[in-house]
């Protein structure tokens, strides 16, 4: 069975730009987590959706914005783009709630803004 | 003070060695709790849940302390393969995840 699948794996934008981040659950799994991990720190909680409504936000600007679809795939949008939004973008999935279960988590997809 | 706080190491120990790793965590509502494990330049990876009355898995032991508001693991005959970064997960309830910043360990031969 696939895993988690996120795509693009790398990315360049520069600053002012917006970006689109993809992510494919693994089957089965209802709840899709965004996550932001900078060098030397741990991932920072972004969004969490369940069965495509959003159910938890982390302190994060309204730049940022995602949602999840019908087949719970899910897409983080990130406008205006800083110097500061350069990382690592990790989204993870679980059965349910991620609160209370473990989640398994893509490859990311390594944000580089110029 | 952070939400959940881990000694960020670095942790050299040889190989063989027994090493601990503690982290706490601020809100006592919290009701789950996990160790990942995460590479270098790679996406975390479950290692462990943590339940309340503790559990091991192999040369891996978790344990949980309610009152003090903490959790531990334990890594027994540590392998050359153990290095990593070892992140606390806290669960806060409902839909909210905080990990840890990460405690490094380098085992050496």
């Amino acid at each position: 069975d696939a895993g988690v699948t996120q795509s693009p794996t790398h990315l360049i934008k520069t600053r002012g730009q917006h970006v689109t981040l993809r992510c494919s659950p693994i089957s089965g799994h209802k709840s899709v987590s965004w996550y932001q991990q900078v060098l030397g720190q741990g991932p920072q909680f972004i969004f969490q959706y369940y069965e495509k409504e959003e159910r938890g936000r982390g302190n994060f600007p309204d730049r940022f914005s995602a949602r999840q679809f019908p087949n719970y795939s899910s897409e983080l949008n990130v406008n205006a783009l800083l110097l500061g939004d350069s990382a690592l973008y990790l989204c993870a999935s679980s059965l349910g709630g991620p609160g209370n279960q473990p989640q398994h988590f893509g490859d990311g997809t390594r944000l580089s803004i110029l | 003070r952070k939400e959940v706080e881990q000694d960020p190491g670095p942790f050299n120990v040889p190989e063989g060695a027994t090493v601990a790793f503690n982290c706490t965590y601020s809100n006592s509502a919290s009701q789950s709790f996990f160790w990942y494990r995460q590479d270098c330049r790679k996406e975390p990876k479950l290692l462990m849940s943590v339940y309340s009355s503790g559990n091991e898995d192999g040369r891996f032991t978790a344990q949980l302390n309610r009152a003090s508001q903490y959790i531990s693991l334990l890594i027994r005959d540590s392998k050359l393969s153990d290095s990593a970064t070892y992140l606390c997960v806290v669960g806060g309830g409902g839909f909210k995840t905080i990990f840890g910043a990460g405690t490094r360990l380098f085992v050496k031969a």
